[in-house]
């Protein structure tokens, strides 16, 4: 019953390079979010969205840039990857109100490493 | 601005023991807690929240608005308690602020 779909679970980019991440949810959500997770840092805010077409800068939205076309997908874009931007990136989703325990639902993460 | 704090990134306590996870918070409107846990090779997922006043798996944390603190606590430890747990805080709009993560390791 996977809800956030995070489209790859591994992935290695050369520093440089253009690279998406994709997050595809299926609880028709119209809040998408993209954090990164280090160790020591916990969970950062990269961007979020709130609706189609729209976006919100979190808390550490240089060197990114977010994508969402349609409600189900929202792709996070590292526009010339760098070799700190190698991390944990989390997906999650919310829909609006007070759900049975207001939750975020977060994906299995993809772990990217540049070199 | 908001801000969590776990002042504590490593936590190793035997089985049967009290365990406690601290957060701190720093906010100046009414905040909403949560706690959240990521066991190993899963999905980080919610615990439980402070206006639910629940306890989830014998865990329970109040919201100290005073010492701005939403401790965690379980007075028994069980080895499956193991994970890494994060404080988050719910300011405004959808967003949530997490703290760095406390790791728990419960030994037998």
């Amino acid at each position: 019953d996977v809800k956030v779909t995070q489209s790859s679970r591994y992935l290695v980019k050369r520093t440089g390079e253009k690279v998406f991440l994709e997050c595809v949810q299926d609880m028709d959500h119209e809040n998408m979010f993209w954090y990164r997770q280090d160790p020591g840092l916990g969970l950062r805010l990269i961007y979020f969205s709130y609706d189609v077409k729209m976006k919100e800068k979190g808390d550490i939205p240089e060197g990114y840039s977010v994508s969402r076309e349609k409600k189900e997908r929202f792709s996070l874009i590292l526009e010339s990857a760098s070799t700190n931007q190698t991390s944990m990136y989390l997906c999650a989703s919310k829909g609006q109100g007070d759900g049975v325990r207001y939750g975020y639902t977060f994906g299995s993460g993809t772990r990217l490493t540049v070199v | 601005a908001q801000r969590v704090t776990q002042p504590e990134k490593l936590l190793s306590v035997f089985k049967g023991a009290p365990v406690e996870l601290k957060c701190n918070y720093s906010y100046s409107g009414s905040p909403e807690l949560f706690w959240y846990v990521q066991y190993s090779r899963q999905r980080l997922q919610l615990l439980l929240r402070h206006i639910s006043r629940e306890s989830i798996k014998g865990f329970t944390a109040d919201l100290n608005k005073g010492e701005t603190s939403f401790h965690l606590k379980k007075p028994f430890a069980q080895e499956e308690d193991s994970a890494m747990y994060y404080c988050a805080l719910k300011a405004s709009g959808s967003r949530l602020t997490f703290g760095e993560g406390t790791q728990l390791t419960v030994n037998p």
